[in-house]
């Protein structure tokens, strides 16, 4: 199993909304990422965890709040977001978070916008 | 801070055509280049890693090369095919991983 797996696909919501997107990974990786993408541009990192626990914030506001439960999911909960934060939301795992023999795997993403 | 930029940003080429996309990146103190491709509206999927003591891979129709040195690499994509369409992206990892800024391909048939 090769896959991470993001839910939802789509997501529209309101600016008053709270919402969670969630990732899972079953290849036994101990770092997960969240990127965001907006269209035409390359993945912004926002959030890293390694062996659960976060290691890397990208200054990226307290509307959006990660949550790691266990190795293999990832959260992102999102709260009283503005338009702007409409794009794409990548997962993405790697077997560690700072070695040098490292591969990304990604999930499909999730879409969403904010009304 | 390490910046990536990806020539040309979109590109377009008749199918069966060999072609070649560009990276460069300003700090050459990398531990490794990944090539990915992106559908639109995907996720990302990695093509090829090269590791920095690394000078090429090679992946059935694809072949990428390093030249840490001069901060440069290349994806070189043989008898290209409409099912190549799509954006290609390079990234660079040193404590973290630095994207590109995209090569977005057509191929027509």
């Amino acid at each position: 199993d090769t896959e991470v797996t993001q839910t939802p696909k789509h997501l529209v919501m309101g600016m008053t909304n709270k919402k969670s997107l969630k990732c899972e990974q079953h290849m036994g990786h101990r770092a997960m990422y969240w990127y965001k993408q907006k269209a035409k541009k390359p993945p912004e990192l926002m959030f890293v965890y390694s062996y659960e626990k976060l290691s890397i914030n990208e200054s990226v506001p307290s509307r959006f709040s990660p949550e790691c439960p266990n190795s293999s999911l990832l959260n992102l909960h999102l709260h009283a977001l503005q338009p702007e934060d409409s794009a794409l939301y990548l997962c993405a795992s790697s077997r560690e978070a700072d070695r040098m023999y490292e591969k990304l795997f990604f999930g499909s993403g999730t879409q969403l916008s904010v009304l | 801070k390490q910046e990536v930029t990806q020539i040309p940003a979109a590109l377009s080429v008749p199918e069966g055509e060999n072609l070649v996309l560009n990276c460069s990146f300003t700090d050459s103190a990398i531990y490794n280049l990944q090539w990915f491709r992106q559908d639109p509206g995907k996720g990302l999927t990695s093509l090829l890693l090269i590791q920095s003591s690394q000078r090429e891979q090679t992946s059935g129709r694809l072949n990428a090369s390093l030249d840490k040195s001069s901060g440069r690499s290349t994806l070189y994509i043989a008898a290209s095919q409409p099912g190549d369409s799509a954006t290609y992206l390079c990234a660079v990892f040193h404590a973290k991983f630095y994207f590109g800024t995209g090569t977005s391909l057509t191929v027509i048939p």
